[in-house]
């Protein structure tokens, strides 16, 4: 299957500050990128959608200004947790779906960033 | 009711033995159906993808979609203890809808 790179695997950051985690893809070009959450032993919450060159589309009760997120070029995207806080310690997730071609429809995931907020 | 009903498990199996996971759902808009197994700590990763209705097999897995019933199966035959770990369904409609997904079933298979 397609390969999505996202980095970093984990991360601990102090109240307050902001965390950026990337999402690649590495070969194919991502049209949609999508960013999910996870808690322990629950399943995948998406949290928001976006499409590169666009503003990201967001969930119901997830908060865009805390979660932004940026999809720049067709093989990147990034979201970033501004003002973190223990509630925001999750396994977040992003997967990558391409218009044609390699990737198309299917949506690959990549490893996961388990981020821990003290 | 939520959108996507999987049970959680945990499922036990001896190994060998043919495992039987599904999900059903409720929402008729869904047309892309997959099948994910995610190790603890790690991401999802694909195992099975099937547009609207039918079977689709690859190698030991089968995946089964029933859109009339609204219920998809993945078998899994000759069971290995490497195969332990949760099983998510996944859905969506057309266009570039995001993952709906079920909670996952926790399988464990016995040497």
């Amino acid at each position: 299957g397609a390969v999505v790179s996202q980095h970093p695997s984990w991360v601990i950051c102090k109240s307050g500050t902001s965390v950026k985690i990337e999402c690649r893809s590495l070969d194919f070009q991502a049209t949609t990128m999508f960013w999910y959450r996870q808690f322990p032993k629950q399943s995948l919450m998406l949290m928001a959608t976006s499409n590169e060159g666009s503003k990201a589309t967001y969930e119901q009760g997830v908060e865009k200004d805390k979660f932004l997120i940026n999809h720049a070029s067709l093989t990147l995207s990034t979201l970033t947790v501004t003002s973190a806080h223990p509630e925001d310690s999750s396994f977040y997730i992003c997967s990558a779906s391409g218009g044609g071609g390699r990737g198309s429809g299917e949506a690959f995931f990549g490893q996961g960033t388990r981020l821990t907020v003290v | 009711q939520k959108e996507v009903e999987q049970d959680p498990g945990p499922l036990s199996v001896p190994e060998g033995a043919i495992v039987s996971l599904n999900c059903t759902y409720s929402n008729s808009a869904f047309q892309y159906f997959m099948w994910y197994r995610q190790y603890s700590r790690k991401g999802p990763e694909l195992l099975m993808y099937t547009y609207s209705s039918g079977n689709k097999e690859d190698g030991r897995f089968t995946a089964q979609v029933d859109k009339s019933s609204k219920y998809i199966s993945l078998f899994i035959r000759d069971s290995q203890p490497s195969d332990s770990a949760t099983y998510l369904c996944a859905m969506r409609g057309g266009g570039a809808d995001g993952l709906t997904f079920g909670k996952g079933t926790h399988l464990i298979i016995q040497p």
